[in-house]
C-alpha cells in the first residue's frame, strides 16, 4: 500500500481548462516535493514545500502544503500540451534518507 | 555540469540470472539512492547511500543490494532474477540525502526478464 495517495489517477483535459492533483496522507512528513515524468526519462523536480500551510507558485503551477503536513495539492491554470505528463507527489521526514511515492497521476492536455 | 547517470539503459535478462547496475552522481554529489518503478506498484525505495555507508533500505529481498564507493559512484546488484523483477531502475543523488535538498533522477535502467 502507498503511504501517499494520489488522486486522480488519469486526468485528460482540453488546452486552456485547469486541473487540480490531490496528494493525501495519514502520516505527517517534514517536506512534500512534486516531480513531473516524461516517457523515458526520470523524474524532475518540480517543488519542494516544507512549511505546513505554505503555498508556492510557479508561473502557471501553484503547489500548496496542508495546515498539518499531511497532504498537498497542485493546480494548473490554463494548461497547454507541455504540461502532458506523470505527476508524482512524495514525501520525506528528517533522518530518513528516503522519498515514499504516490502512485502518480497521469495528466493529458489535449490541443 | 553533468546530470546524474546510469548504465546500461536497457538490458535483457532470463530468471536465474544476476545483473549489476551503475549509478554516477553529480559531481559532488554524496547521496545516491535507488528506486525501482513498475506500473503497478509505482516507486519504491531501495536503499540510500552516503560516503559509502547505507543509511536506509526499502522492502525488499536480501536479493537486491548496492554499494557505494569512494568516488560516491554506486552500483546495484540483483541475484537469481525472477520475471517480477523487471522493472525501470532508477537512481536519484542530492549533496547530503536530506528533507529539503533536491533530488536528480538520472533516466534510469530498463530491466527486463524473461
Amino acid at each position: 500500500t502507498q503511504l501517499l495517495e494520489q488522486s486522480p489517477q488519469f486526468l485528460s483535459i482540453q488546452e486552456g481548462e485547469n486541473l487540480t492533483v490531490y496528494c493525501n496522507s495519514s502520516s505527517v512528513f517534514s517536506s512534500l516535493q512534486w516531480y513531473r515524468q516524461e516517457p523515458g526519462e526520470g523524474p524532475v523536480l518540480l517543488v519542494t514545500v516544507v512549511t505546513g500551510g505554505e503555498v508556492k507558485k510557479l508561473k502557471r503551477l501553484t503547489f500548496q502544503f496542508g495546515d498539518a503536513r499531511k497532504d498537498s495539492s497542485l493546480h494548473i491554470t490554463a494548461a497547454q500540451p507541455g504540461d502532458t505528463g506523470l505527476y508524482l507527489c512524495a514525501g520525506a521526514r528528517s533522518n530518513d534518507y528516503k522519498l515514499s511515492f504516490g502512485a502518480g497521476t497521469t495528466v493529458t492536455v489535449r490541443a | 555540469k553533468a546530470g546524474v547517470t546510469q548504465t546500461p539503459r536497457y538490458l535483457i535478462k532470463t530468471r536465474g540470472q544476476q545483473v549489476t547496475l551503475s549509478c554516477s552522481p553529480i559531481s559532488g554529489h554524496r547521496s545516491v539512492s535507488w528506486y525501482q518503478q513498475t506500473p503497478g506498484q509505482g516507486l519504491q525505495f531501495l536503499f540510500e547511500y552516503f560516503s559509502e555507508t547505507q543509511r536506509n533500505k526499502g522492502n525488499f529481498p536480501g536479493r537486491f543490494s548496492g554499494r557505494q564507493f569512494s568516488n560516491s559512484r554506486s552500483e546495484m546488484n540483483v541475484s537469481t532474477l525472477e520475471l517480477g523483477d523487471s522493472a525501470l531502475y532508477l537512481c536519484a543523488s542530492s549533496l547530503g540525502g536530506g528533507y529539503q535538498e533536491t533530488q536528480y533522477f538520472g533516466p534510469g535502467t530498463r530491466l527486463l526478464v524473461l
